[in-house]
């Protein structure tokens, strides 16, 4: 069955730190990336997005995530955090072959400290 | 646009009482889709509408739990009856064709 994982279940940083959250799917086929965010008592918001082409993403808010096919991976990046980006995030895949299910991972967890 | 309604935001009941949750997706958005979310099990896809017919529910977790969408515009999840087991955050999602899916804030349920 298809499943996405989400290796840091919980991440603590300092104000100015550089971010790097990892996704990997274990789909073979073509996909569709999503990072979601989930700030503190709030819904899902999107952050990015893949589909095709430049597989480096720019997303809001300063962050972006890259699409390596060879690892199967979408990892969420960020080169400098602020305290409003606690929050807990979401990688998310789609099977590109008409499939409307998305599959979340588990979810990180980052608290960013003043 | 208003985004995805959801209402109760929170709802408070008893064992064997039944919970109707409701949800209006974003108006023109095909897609209708109606998650879990707890500590255990992270964010769990119950079951979603296409034009509203229901295409995959095998996420329903058993009989007690049902979803209907009745028009274009409104959804309901039912639980009959509830368990505390059922506690957990409620969400809905629409999205455009296959697209981005977009949430609700979520109904928090507290089954007691």
């Amino acid at each position: 069955a298809q499943s996405v994982s989400q290796h840091n279940h919980h991440v603590i940083l300092s104000e100015a730190a550089s971010l790097e959250l990892g996704c990997n799917y274990s789909y073979g086929g073509t996909v569709n990336l999503f990072w979601y965010v989930q700030y503190p008592g709030q819904h899902l918001q999107l952050l990015l997005k893949y589909f095709s082409g430049d597989p480096l993403v720019k997303g809001i808010k300063g962050f972006e995530a890259e699409f390596i096919k060879s690892k199967f991976s979408f990892n969420l990046r960020k080169p400098s955090v602020q305290w409003s980006d606690t929050a807990e995030y979401f990688c998310a895949v789609k099977r590109g072959d008409n499939t409307d299910k998305l599959i979340f991972g588990t979810g990180t967890r980052l608290q960013v400290f003043p | 646009d208003a985004g995805v309604i959801q209402s109760p935001r929170h709802e408070v009941t008893e064992m064997g009482q039944e919970v109707t949750l409701r949800c209006k997706p974003i108006s023109g958005h095909d897609y209708l889709f109606w998650y879990r979310q707890t500590m255990m099990r992270g964010l769990e896809l119950l079951i979603y509408f296409n034009n509203n017919v229901p295409i995959d529910d095998s996420g329903m977790p058993e009989d007690r739990f049902s979803a209907k969408m009745p028009n274009a515009s409104f959804s309901t999840l039912k639980i009959q009856p509830s368990e505390p087991r059922d506690s957990a955050v409620y969400f809905c999602a629409s999205s455009p064709s296959t697209d981005t899916q977009y949430f609700g804030p979520g109904t928090r349920l507290t089954v007691l």
